[in-house]
């Protein structure tokens, strides 16, 4: 299985900053890679998939970036509905797993 | 838009059979985009890819629960089932339903269910 990893596992900041995520795959996954947002008691929804494709209606203080086995995740100007879950997902090759998560809480 | 939803027991005795359904909406479950998917999520943990099938009927399984699990289609209800065989308290997560798209080259789970928790516990 391919290994995704997530830094850092939670995340401290304040309505206005600038955030990045970063997810590691354990092999080249080219740009099969998507990020998800969950809020507690919710089911995850996807923001961006294929590295830096961002969703319908997601808003574009939300981008991604990167290919192969490392990317990003950024989120401009936090505004108090991001502070959540985040997860990516690589979906090269099955199982499609996920990373652990990163827990973005309100500074 | 497509629509799925959970259902099925909350709660399933050890060394028992757990059976979800999801039924979808807004869409069929025969169209071609879509591979019928199930995820699941243990208390306050990350997210596990279960597997999906297609409306055909084909089927792909994470090799780490292959041995217990089976899912099925129904077209006439537009729904599909999961059944995880043997449960422990290890089995215990929310379940969600979910479509996973793959088009283009890109694959990605564009609509979700609510999910269910399911407790194993005697």
């Amino acid at each position: 299985d391919i290994q995704m990893t997530q830094s850092p596992s939670s995340l401290s900041a304040s309505v206005g900053d600038r955030v990045t995520i970063t997810c590691r795959a354990s092999q080249n996954i080219g740009k099969y890679l998507n990020w998800y947002q969950q809020k507690p008691g919710k089911a995850p929804k996807l923001l961006i998939s294929a590295a830096s494709s961002l969703q319908s209606g997601v808003p574009s203080r939300f981008s991604g970036s990167g290919s192969g086995t490392d990317f990003t995740l950024t989120i401009n100007s936090l505004q108090p509905e991001d502070f959540a879950t985040y997860y990516c997902q690589q979906t090269y090759s099955t199982p499609y797993t996920f990373g652990q998560g990163t827990k973005l809480e309100i500074k | 838009q497509v629509q799925l939803q959970e259902s099925g027991p909350g709660l399933v005795k050890p060394s028992q059979t757990l059976s979800l359904t999801c039924t979808v909406s807004g869409g069929s479950i025969s169209s071609s985009y879509y591979y019928w998917t199930w995820i699941r999520q243990h208390p306050g943990k990350g997210l596990e890819w279960i597997g999906y099938i297609y409306y055909s009927g084909s089927t792909h399984y994470n090799p780490s629960l292959k041995s217990r699990l089976s899912m099925s289609v129904d077209t006439s209800k537009n729904q599909f089932s999961l059944e995880l065989s043997s449960v422990t308290a290890a089995d215990t997560a929310v379940y969600y339903c979910a479509a996973l798209v793959m088009v283009r080259g890109v694959i990605d789970l564009d609509y979700w269910g609510q999910g269910t928790l399911v407790t194993v516990s005697s």
